[in-house]
């Protein structure tokens, strides 16, 4: 199994242009999230799936876009990209037990 | 809202030493608590899963504890090594919220020779 993998893995972008980070699992997990991480504040849930259509905003959503067609795959899509969004992303996935995380996109916007 | 903190937030420690790192939670309607592992660059490796209903769970050198009544958790660290040095991350997930896990800042280990 590969786990939870991520696409890219680095990505710089200027301010206002949109791109979707992308989140694949090959576990058959039905709960998928994304986080960001930024120094000295942890890591913030933006948006979350309980299952293939089911999609929720987490604690910091303004900016992204979610869809969920497929159990394997949850994309993010920045609208307009703004610098404040310059950060780490997370994938996550579970079944109501341990949570696995991809290695992250690293996101420079300018 | 549950707010997570985690103390201490840096620790240095010869190795062999074993160590507590702690994890306080302000709502303890927790569903489980889980804590993780992050190197340098790296995304975050589970170490151990507490379900709400246990007190405690091992895994090799790692023992962790949950007394969700007063909204604590630790991880007990026994014979530190060199190679356990990176941020260990705590994070509960609130009843009926299961998916969703709420972090604290960490604590980064630094275990020298």
């Amino acid at each position: 199994n590969a786990g939870v993998t991520q696409t890219p893995k680095f990505q710089v972008l200027k301010t206002g242009q949109s791109m979707t980070l992308q989140c694949a699992q090959d576990m058959n997990h039905e709960y998928m999230s994304w986080y960001r991480q930024d120094p000295g504040m942890g890591l913030r849930l933006i948006h979350y799936s309980v299952g293939a259509g089911i999609t929720d905003q987490g604690e910091v959503p303004n900016g992204y876009n979610v869809s969920r067609s497929t159990t394997e795959d949850f994309p993010l899509r920045l609208l307009s990209a703004a610098p404040s969004q310059t950060s780490v992303y997370f994938c996550a996935s579970s079944n109501l037990g341990t949570q696995y995380f991809g290695p992250g996109t690293r996101l420079l916007v300018l | 809202k549950q707010e997570v903190t985690q103390i201490p937030a840096a620790l240095s420690v010869p190795e062999g030493e074993n160590l507590v790192l702690n994890c306080s939670f302000t709502d303890s309607a927790i569903y489980n608590l889980q804590w993780f592992r992050q190197d340098p660059g790296k995304g975050l490796t589970s170490l151990l899963l507490i379900q709400s209903s246990q007190r405690e769970q091992t895994s090799g050198r790692l023992n962790a504890s949950l007394d969700k009544s007063s909204g604590r958790s630790t991880l007990y660290i026994a014979a530190s090594q060199p190679g356990d040095s990176a941020t260990y991350l705590c994070a509960p997930s609130n009843t009926g919220t299961a998916s969703k896990l709420t972090f604290g800042t960490g604590t980064r280990l630094q275990v020298t020779l």
